[in-house]
């Protein structure tokens, strides 16, 4: 299963990071990413990460101010998310990416508001 | 990275079938066959109910089927029930290790 933990209100401008916690299987051996879906919209892909970390690949929205990373020792997937605009105001999802994503955190609410 | 067209709404009664669309282009519905199905009921996770066009994960419903022609996938539910009524996304690979997901449908059952 995947856990996830952070999110919260931040200012325009500010940081945040979100992690997902992974357990159940090996973590090491799948690709991971990152959906969200801001209010009254559908899901917009985030971020893909390949199983050692060595390829990242970003929607052209969030291109140069997040920043996806895992830490395969400690099971674990992170989404560091700078410059932050009202608009990535979403529920943030972490799923396993096997081309489809059958496998979801809860999902944790990220605000960005004065 | 353009979203792929879902009409908003789509209702029907109970025990009719509907079919909800996913219009994208040649360069991500029309040249993978990597097409999935999400249904989104409000404050949880997704759940996937299509992958690769048209398989069904273990546990979906076979109520629940996916097809494709060109650049336009679609989900069809047939025999709709009460427990239906959610959201549902469609999501294409695109290539290059990236993804596009639909605008979404919210399926209403009366």
């Amino acid at each position: 299963q995947l856990v996830q933990s952070g999110g919260g209100l931040v200012q325009p401008g500010g940081s945040l990071r979100i992690s997902c916690e992974a357990s159940g299987f090996t973590f090491s051996g799948y690709w991971m990413i990152w959906v969200r879906q801001a209010p009254g919209k559908g899901l917009e892909w985030v971020a893909n990460i390949n199983q050692d970390g060595s390829e990242k690949f970003y929607g052209d929205s969030v291109k140069g101010r997040f920043t996806i990373s895992r830490d395969n020792t400690q099971n674990s997937l992170s989404l560091q998310m700078n410059s932050l605009r009202a608009e990535d105001t979403a529920v943030y999802y972490c799923a396993i990416n096997l081309n489809w994503f059958e496998i979801w955190g809860q999902g944790t609410m990220v605000s960005v508001s004065s | 990275q353009s979203a792929l067209t879902q009409p908003a709404s789509v209702s029907g009664s109970l025990g009719q079938s509907i079919t909800i669309s996913c219009t994208g282009t040649s360069s991500d519905v029309g040249s993978y066959n990597l097409v999935s199905w999400y249904q989104h009921h409000p404050g949880k996770a997704p759940k996937l109910i299509i992958y690769e066009d048209n398989k069904r994960p273990s546990g979906v419903s076979n109520h629940f089927s996916g097809s494709k022609s060109g650049n336009t996938a679609s989900l069809t539910i047939s025999g709709l029930q009460a427990e239906d009524e959610a959201d549902y996304h469609c999501c294409s690979y695109a290539g290059t290790s990236t993804y596009v997901f639909g605008t979404g449908t919210k399926v209403t059952v009366l």
